[in-house]
């Protein structure tokens, strides 16, 4: 079946290091891949997304590329802030407009200290 | 700029009683989920629906029950609540198509106790 997993936490960083969250999915198909970030006491937020084999998604310093070969979808930045503290969530969506689903991973807890 | 609507952000019941979480979106969107979200973990699918009168059963639906009425409003509704509910709610949204992200509610976060 379609499964989603990512590193697990905590992620402990000073700023300005180099960021990565691993994500590798399971999939039959050509899923759409997503990263989601939730800070505290917040909903999820859309951080970017990649639809094909080979794009790239990228947002506020974040990229991600969809590697079809390794079935992965990791994170990375190249310097981290304080304000990028919050939970990351690597999601797979599949299927047809009438019938997408989407798998959201456990979650990767990020605290960057000053 | 509402995007997805969710309330009451926080709420204790007592076990057994009952309450309606609502959601409502104003962005046209015909997908709609419900998720909850227990500590340290991922999110579960509760219930969704593809369009108005039509809901469908996700990953953990006993204990809920869901309706769609119209195309802006998704209630969730706890009949009898149990302790293994205590959890936080998030609604979401699409447009439903392949590509099409969810767009998340802020949660409702419930206890009960």
């Amino acid at each position: 079946g379609n499964s989603v997993t990512q590193m697990e936490g905590p992620v402990t960083l000073s700023e300005e290091a180099f960021l990565t969250i691993n994500c590798t999915y399971t999939a039959t198909g050509y899923p759409s891949l997503f990263w989601y970030v939730q800070y505290p006491g917040e909903g999820l937020q859309l951080l970017l997304k990649a639809t094909k084999a080979d794009d790239k998604g990228s947002n506020k310093g974040f990229e991600a590329t969809y590697r079809k070969e390794t079935t992965s979808f990791h994170l990375e930045k190249g310097s981290v802030q304080v304000s990028d503290s919050a939970v990351y969530f690597c999601a797979l969506l599949y299927g047809y407009s009438s019938a997408s689903k989407i798998i959201f991973g456990s979650g990767t807890r990020l605290s960057i200290r000053p | 700029n509402a995007g997805v609507t969710q309330t009451p952000k926080f709420r204790i019941l007592k076990i057994g009683q009952s309450m309606t979480l609502q959601c409502a979106q104003d962005m046209n969107h015909n997908y709609m989920y419900w998720y909850r979200q227990d500590p340290g973990m991922g999110l579960k699918l509760i219930y969704y629906s593809v369009g108005a009168g039509i809901t469908d059963k996700g990953e953990v639906p006993n204990g809920y029950n869901v309706s769609r009425s119209t195309t802006e409003d998704f209630p969730l509704r706890l009949e009898l609540a149990a302790p293994s509910q205590t959890s936080v709610y998030f609604c979401a949204s699409s447009a439903g198509h392949s590509n099409q992200p969810q767009h998340f509610g802020d949660g409702t976060r419930l206890s009960i106790l």
